[in-house]
């Protein structure tokens, strides 16, 4: 089944602890992306990445790190985490970067931090 | 600074009847639109898109109008079923970017 994967599913954490989050795609994916989604603000980009090795900051990638060594996996890394972080997280693939390419999501990630 | 802006938080209408959800934007940039469907504990998943070129785009049930000059798009449901209800996100893309609209909820009620 085609499909983004997301891991974990729930995370609660204190301030200052180091966390990845995972997201792998089967589908032969080029294009990557991150998203948080907060109540009143929707979702945000946070990181994007057009194929392997190739990243790039979305509207708000202060506080996030990503990497993309191998073409399905893309995960999220918070350094040192917030409160402010605290968020529903989103991760997308698509065939390539381009508007009317499909974007497919995982099914979230929500991170409390303490 | 929210540059899609979705204005009513939620909606609800009558099964059958016509379900229309309003978007706003304010760069004059994007030049494309997009609308995602969203169900709770699931990510969203795209429903219809328009090209800033177009007026309008329809697929089966779902019609979306795009007004550049009011920077508006409306996407309509005809008719509205119950499983239609749903959070919608309008998007929008411009710089190898998309930018999300707060989402309105609606409610289709048997």
């Amino acid at each position: 089944e085609a499909q983004v994967t997301q891991n974990p599913r729930y995370l609660i954490t204190v301030t200052g602890k180091k966390l990845t989050v995972t997201c792998s795609q089967n589908m032969n994916h080029e294009y990557m992306s991150w998203y948080r989604q907060d109540p009143g603000l929707g979702l945000r980009q946070i990181y994007y990445s057009m194929n392997v090795e190739v990243t790039d900051k979305g509207d708000v990638p202060e506080g996030y790190k990503v990497s993309r060594k191998e073409k399905r996996n893309f995960p999220l890394i918070l350094e040192s985490p917030s409160p402010n972080q605290t968020s529903l997280y989103f991760c997308a693939s698509s065939l390539y970067l381009a508007p009317n390419n499909e974007q497919f999501f995982g099914p979230g990630t929500r991170l409390t931090v303490l | 600074d929210q540059q899609v802006k979705q204005n009513s938080p939620s909606l609800s209408v009558q099964e059958g009847r016509i379900s229309i959800l309003n978007c706003d934007y304010t760069n004059s940039m994007f030049d494309y639109f997009l609308w995602y469907k969203k169900y709770p504990a699931e990510g969203p998943t795209f429903l219809i898109s328009i090209s800033s070129i177009k007026d309008k785009n329809e697929d089966g049930r779902f019609t979306v109008f795009l007004n550049k000059s009011a920077k508006h798009l409306s996407l309509h449901i005809v008719p509205s079923q119950p499983g239609d209800s749903a959070v919608y996100f309008c998007a929008a893309y411009t710089g190898n970017q998309f930018y999300f609209g707060t989402g309105t909820s609606l409610t289709v009620i048997p």
